[in-house]
């Protein structure tokens, strides 16, 4: 079992929100990891959004518009990329990554669509 | 203007080798670690290595452990991947990238593409 997981697909409408989840397996304990997200469209490298750990250790990645935004979930062990005011050209994949056990690990990503 | 250009890509045989190379400008080189994170066709990111800024610190992804080596030359900004025994799983868009000790990934190159096929 992986550790962490992201569903696979989420859509939403322009100018709504999308809430997008990185879940921790259980036994490991989403208040104790750094959560990066990255965006990537195809065709093109992933980019850095922004990093979460608490509202007093989180960074915006250079340019990221303040509608990306992180939190955590601890009821269900989750982080959370939180977009606002959705645009169409926020449709794209979006993984966490993790620092764990000594390695980087990614989520399998979500793709949003926006419509 | 931040850059990391990855060259040394192609079509290679199982078993064979290849060498990757990564070339950073644009900012001070030997402030970051360098990662190389891979991308198999139509699939999610896996990260595959990580060297510090000295180049005596690495780790690897156990997928890779044993047959990918991870170096760098600091007076040519330049980061190596030398990858052997290669398989078929090994196939992907092969991505440099930048960290600050500690910190995850804020910077990605363009990505460079392997195939492993006969």
């Amino acid at each position: 079992q992986a550790v962490v997981t992201q569903p696979s697909s989420l859509s939403a409408s322009p100018g709504a929100s999308a809430s997008l989840t990185c879940i921790l397996r259980s036994g490991f304990n989403v208040d104790t990891y750094r959560i990066y997200w990255y965006q990537q469209k195809p065709g093109s490298p992933p980019q850095y959004l922004l990093r979460y750990k608490s509202d007093s250790d989180k960074q915006q990645g250079s340019g990221v518009p303040s509608r990306f935004s992180g939190s955590k979930d601890a009821s269900a062990n989750a982080g959370i990329l939180l977009i606002s005011g959705l645009q169409s050209e926020d449709e794209a994949d979006y993984y966490c990554m993790i620092w764990h056990r000594s390695a980087w690990v990614f989520g399998g990503g979500t793709k949003l669509t926006v419509l | 203007e931040v850059q990391l250009v990855e060259s040394g890509g192609g079509l290679v045989q199982p078993g064979g080798s290849l060498r990757l190379s990564c070339a950073a400008s644009g900012y001070t080189f030997t402030s970051y670690w360098i990662q190389w994170v891979r991308q198999a066709p139509g699939k999610g990111l896996a990260w595959v290595s990580q060297i510090n800024i000295d180049g005596t610190g690495t780790a690897y992804a156990d997928s890779v452990k044993g047959r990918f080596t991870l170096s760098r030359d600091n007076t040519k900004n330049t980061v190596y991947l030398q990858m052997n025994s290669l398989r078929g799983e090994d196939t992907a868009v092969y991505y440099c990238a930048r960290s600050v000790a500690g910190e995850g990934i804020d910077y990605w190159g363009q990505g460079t593409l392997v195939s492993v096929s006969s």
